[in-house]
């Protein structure tokens, strides 16, 4: 079974709207992390976010927050106030205790002016 | 703000040949990884390395894949006899955490772009 599932390969926002990219995760471990990374063409890999397991409130990041459903095993990334800047893809990721990060597919975000 | 550091940014190299890719962590930093990613696909965890060894490795990092860290700065990425297969982006990582679960995120460096003809 996939550890990350991303199921959105491509999403389109307005500039200036909120967008809600989708992860679903994969773990028996009762600790683990849950991270946000934006890739842009340019390839670099930037850190949003992050979630802790045993954090009992969302994580908020200036226009970044994460709707964190533990129940449900979902960690969706919140984009609020879409700017054009935002357009790249979008990874969720998380982290069992150890070193291993595990990585969704990614989502292509494209802000439309 | 202290970066993670690759060199270079782009490999061209003949099949069969090695390759080194270099990178230098942020310099307090006590973890290192390496990851591939194959044009258009996901980030592959391939390595971990902690106190001069490997910690944890994925079963891409297999005999044709070596790591080391040769001194107080550098981390390398050797792989020997490439095949047109391992032509993707690299990226190195490095975090500051503890072997405990943390809230630390890896820093990633820009990647070195490996191309095998």
């Amino acid at each position: 079974a996939q550890k990350i599932t991303q199921t959105q390969p491509g999403m389109f926002v307005q500039e200036k709207e909120a967008v809600t990219l989708d992860c679903t995760y994969d773990t028996s471990d009762p600790s683990y992390g849950l991270f946000w990374y934006k890739q842009p063409s340019s390839g670099e890999m930037i850190f949003l976010i992050y979630q802790g397991s045993y954090d009992q409130q969302n994580a908020t990041e200036g226009r970044y927050s994460l709707n964190f459903q533990k129940a449900r095993k979902s960690a969706n990334l919140v984009i609020s106030a879409s700017q054009l800047g935002d357009s790249a893809m979008y990874f969720c990721a998380m982290r069992e205790p150890g070193n291993q990060f595990y990585f969704g597919t990614g989502t292509s975000l494209t802000v439309i002016p | 703000e202290p970066e993670v550091t690759q060199t270079p940014s782009h490999q061209v190299t003949q099949m069969g040949q090695e390759v080194i890719l270099r990178c230098v962590p942020i310099s307090n930093h006590l973890y290192f990884y390496w990851y591939r990613q194959i044009l258009g696909q996901k980030v592959e965890f391939l390595v971990s390395f902690y106190n001069n060894e490997i910690s944890e490795k994925s079963e891409i990092f297999d005999d044709q894949f070596s790591v080391e860290r040769p001194d107080g700065s550098n981390f390398t990425l050797k792989i020997r006899s490439t095949k047109l297969e391992d032509s993707a982006m690299y990226f190195c990582a490095s975090s500051d955490r503890t072997l405990l679960l943390s809230n630390q995120p890896q820093h990633f460096g820009d990647g070195t772009r490996l191309s095998i003809l």
